[in-house]
């Protein structure tokens, strides 16, 4: 069981903006920084945000993400059909010293 | 352009062993730390490994620490994972994907994961 958890679904429609959270403690995103993936099915997982809030180049910035003491949210503006994918947090635990993922969320573009 | 290739992946039985490979092209490999990830079928990502950019400091997730080895060769740009006692609950895709340190969880490069299935 995931130590740092997401919801595992969240829907909205084309055009419409979807936030997703990502709960921890204070030993994982309490202390560190959180990134953010999308995993399309058959597909290698894609970097969305990173450092909280910072987007690698060429990522669009209908995806923006913030931090606040033991949690994250990813917000995606303007979805579209193509948006669909199981998105995942992911940060590192210094009590563990190890790397977390949330559990994933499904987003469904309805 | 940056590339993770993984390759070694296959069908193994209970306790058995194999060793993924994961050949690195396009940056640097010697100035990233490197990250083993899995996903196990229909289920969510799982971290499993990291090893430093000089190979003195590695970490392991609790579900492999003791049977699953971590190990690189800067000179052949090529990380590896060696993995031991495989339990059939090690079946996953595996993927390779590289970060700027210890300690962070940018992972901005991906391989397009390898398949192990352990089952008798």
């Amino acid at each position: 069981q995931s130590m740092v958890t997401q919801p595992p679904s969240v829907s909205a429609a084309p055009g419409q903006k979807v936030t997703i959270s990502c709960s921890g403690s204070s030993s994982n995103l309490g202390n560190n920084d959180v990134s953010w993936y999308q995993h399309l099915p058959g597909a290698a997982p894609k970097l969305l945000i990173y450092e909280n809030d910072k987007r690698p180049a060429g990522i669009p910035d209908r995806f923006s993400g913030s931090k606040s003491g033991t949690s994250a949210t990813l917000d995606i503006t303007g979805l579209q059909t193509g948006d669909e994918a199981d998105y995942y947090c992911g940060t590192w635990d210094s009590s563990l010293s190890a790397g977390l993922f949330g559990g994933g969320t499904k987003l469904t573009v309805l | 352009q940056v590339q993770l290739v993984e390759s070694g992946g296959g069908v193994v039985q209970p306790e058995r062993s194999l060793r993924l490979s994961c050949g690195a092209s396009g940056f640097t490999f010697s100035s990233y730390a490197m990250h083993w990830v899995r996903q196990p079928p229909g289920k969510g990502l799982e971290w499993v490994a990291i090893i430093s950019y000089d190979g003195r400091n590695e970490y392991y997730a609790d579900s492999v620490k003791g049977r699953f080895s971590i190990s690189r060769d800067n000179s052949k740009n090529t990380l590896f994972l060696q993995m031991s006692s495989l339990r059939v609950e090690d079946t996953a895709v595996y993927y390779c994907t590289r970060d700027r340190t210890v300690g962070t969880t940018r992972l901005d490069y991906w391989g397009q994961g390898t398949l192990v299935t352990v089952s008798s």
